[in-house]
């Protein structure tokens, strides 16, 4: 199976702030890459797919770069409804696989 | 708008089978267009891809599960099933169904879960 390996797992950040979130996979994937975000006790929302497409409906403050073995996740501008849980999941091969999420905390 | 709900027992005791069903609403689970999904979260961890399956029948399994697992699609009642055989508190989780899309860039094809159900808890407890 591709392991995907996010960091950092958590992360404590201000409104207004920019935060990165880096996912590594075991091989290369190409840019065959999704972002999900999960509100508590919610379902996660697409936000990225193929690594750096942004969601139809997703803000802009999202966007996702990368490719091969490294990919991250940017939010500008950090607002009070982006603290929530951030996945990325590889769609390269079966079986699809999940990095072990990144919590993002109002500081 | 696609909706999906997930259905079935909150507990299932360990040894028995774990049965779900995914209703989907404002549009056919016939669509060539789609994959249907489930995928799973223990309390407090991360996301795991249990199988998805096309209204044909045609299906992928998680190697992890694979010998456990099962799923079916009823294009008459417009849902889709989970089985799985054997559970342990391990397979205790939140699990929620989607659809699997794809996009196609030239000769590339893309996979995502978009469209998910709001989750239902299912316990393994005797």
């Amino acid at each position: 199976d591709i392991q995907m390996t996010q960091s950092p797992s958590s992360l404590s950040a201000s409104v207004g702030d920019r935060v990165t979130i880096t996912c590594r996979a075991s091989q290369s994937i190409y840019t065959y890459v999704n972002w999900y975000q999960q509100r508590p006790g919610k379902a996660p929302k697409l936000l990225i797919y193929a690594a750096s497409s942004l969601q139809s409906g997703v803000t802009s403050r999202f966007s996702g770069s990368g490719s091969g073995t490294e990919f991250t996740l940017t939010i500008n501008s950090l607002q009070p409804e982006d603290f929530a849980v951030y996945f990325c999941q590889q769609s390269h091969t079966i079986p699809w696989t999940f990095g072990q999420g990144t919590e993002v905390e109002i500081k | 708008q696609l909706q999906l709900q997930e259905s079935g027992p909150g507990l299932v005791k360990p040894s028995e089978t774990l049965s779900l069903t995914c209703i989907v609403s404002g549009g056919s689970i016939s669509s060539n267009s789609y994959y249907w999904g489930w995928i799973r979260q223990p309390p407090g961890k991360g996301l795991e891809w249990v199988g998805s399956i096309y209204y044909s029948g045609s299906a992928n399994y998680n190697p992890s599960l694979k010998s456990r697992v099962n799923m079916f699609v009823d294009t008459s009642k417009n849902h889709f099933s989970l089985k799985l055989t054997s559970v342990t508190a391990a397979d205790t989780a939140v699990y929620y169904c989607a659809i699997r899309i794809s996009m196609v860039r030239g000769i590339s094809q893309w996979y995502y879960f978009d469209y998910w159900g709001q989750g239902t808890l299912v316990t393994v407890s005797s």
